[in-house]
């Protein structure tokens, strides 16, 4: 398997459930990204993750909660969402240093909440 | 009250004409200019990038010009083909040489007819 996986593709949630989504990348990289892309709005930097270490959190309300175990996984929790949270949340990968922007992305997970 | 999503510029060709995909951005301090390609169902794939001190940069079929004067980057896409539609967003690197926080513009719609 290559490039960066997500799981689960949909999601349909009610408002009290917790749920997480996973991403895993098979490229070696060690930058880790979320980004949220709603019809509303362009694509929005969520949480950046560097070396395992949260470097960026882009003013992200707290029911929004990621983990970054290792430099293959990236976890982002969900608990108590609104329905204006509803969006395709998407994980993305580079490698360090890269600074050109050149990001290798998944392809997204659909959420839903009801 | 009724949400109002993103209305997305279009553009329509014939196959073989020549794309030109126009953006505006408002960081002069950003290093790296990206663009994205998204189909339909799919994650942001990345095309081309070019770094701020550079006014031109081509690829294969395709060519980001950047006017740092009037801060317009634009993609043109050489003989557009059928698998060329998709949604075309640019995007700058404001997160320096150690990975990228890309802050991403509202996308273009390419259609391509037969």
């Amino acid at each position: 398997e290559t490039g960066v996986t997500q799981t689960p593709r949909h999601l349909v949630m009610g408002m009290t459930n917790k749920k997480s989504l996973k991403c895993e990348q098979h490229l070696g990289h060690n930058a880790m990204y979320w980004y949220k892309q709603s019809a509303k709005k362009p694509l929005e930097l969520m949480f950046v993750y560097n070396f395992k270490e949260q470097t960026e959190n882009n003013s992200v309300p707290s029911r929004f909660s990621p983990e970054c175990p290792n430099s293959s996984h990236l976890f982002l929790h969900l608990h108590t969402l609104q329905p204006e949270d509803s969006a395709l949340y998407l994980c993305a990968s580079s490698e360090r240093g890269r600074g050109s922007g050149e990001l290798f992305f998944g392809e997204g997970s659909r959420l839903t909440v009801l | 009250g009724e949400s109002v999503g993103l209305h997305l510029p279009t553009l329509s060709v014939q196959e073989g004409d020549n794309s030109i995909i126009n953006c505006a951005y408002s960081n002069s301090a950003s290093d790296y200019f990206i663009w994205y390609k998204q189909e339909s169902g799919k994650g942001p794939q990345f095309i081309i990038d070019i770094r701020s001190n550079m006014d031109k940069r081509q690829g294969q079929r395709v060519t980001v010009l950047l006017n740092k004067t009037v801060k317009h980057l634009s993609l043109q896409i050489a003989a557009t083909q059928p698998g060329d539609s998709a949604v075309y967003f640019c995007a700058e690197n404001t997160g320096g040489t150690s990975y990228g926080k890309l802050t991403f513009g509202q996308g273009t719609i390419l259609t391509v007819h037969p």
